[in-house]
């Protein structure tokens, strides 16, 4: 299966600022994913990063707060925009290959917001 | 839209003994259902998974079951070890092109 390389794996933010979440594959997939996990909870799909166009957000999550770019098939970022404390939490990308039902994940980022 | 549910939330079990934890899920259109196991600060990794056209699968310690009429399934450890200690999550989702739906996860204690 895929290998994702994710980062930071850590930050921490002020209130306001914007950070932006790398995510990269080691080989072509064709679903990539966005998560976000509070501590001790499940996995919250934030979206679906399309190639070549744009993301497809859950209920509750929206462009100008989340942004996410998939460029090519092997690479995506989110961005968390003016960020607040109730962003503080681990976002997660996962990735899908071709007609693969097995999701794959990166290591994390976990966002501390002050 | 999907739903699943997962119990129990806490698993505590002596070292040796099994322990299993079952997801029920909503839409009979499911076909696909993996567990995943989180150890504390990792990411989420698969151990095992299970299609709708088979009833069981063995992987060493672990078997997953399912029960497609009551729509159901379940996880399996025999002969827990406290490397077992971690978060479980089951999900269920249409196939490849579809997204998974999570249960809640289930922390697994072992005892020594």
């Amino acid at each position: 299966s895929a290998v994702i390389s994710q980062k930071p794996s850590r930050d921490i933010c002020q209130r306001g600022t914007s950070l932006t979440i790398q995510c990269q594959v080691d080989s072509q997939v064709t679903m990539m994913f966005w998560y976000r996990q509070q501590p001790g909870q499940s996995l919250t799909l934030i979206a679906t990063a399309n190639q070549g166009s744009e993301a497809t957000y859950e209920s509750g999550f929206v462009i100008d707060k989340f942004p996410i770019s998939r460029p090519n098939l092997t690479f995506s970022t989110l961005t968390v925009s003016n960020m607040s404390p109730e962003d503080s939490s681990i976002y997660l990308c996962s990735a899908r290959g071709a007609g693969a039902n097995v999701l794959t994940f990166g290591a994390g980022s976990r966002l501390t917001v002050l | 839209g999907e739903n699943v549910e997962q119990h129990p939330s806490t698993l505590s079990v002596q070292e040796g003994d099994s322990a299993v934890i079952k997801c029920t899920y909503s839409d009979s259109a499911s076909n696909y259902f993996p567990w995943y196991k989180q150890e504390l600060g990792k990411r989420p990794q698969l151990i095992i998974d299970i299609r709708s056209n088979v009833g069981e699968k063995k992987d060493q310690r672990i078997a997953v079951t399912l029960n497609k009429t009551a729509k159901h399934f379940s996880l399996h450890i025999t002969e827990t070890q406290p490397e077992d200690s971690a978060v479980y999550f089951c999900a269920a989702s249409r196939g490849s092109n579809y997204q998974l739906i999570w249960g809640a996860g289930t922390k697994l204690i072992i005892k020594p």
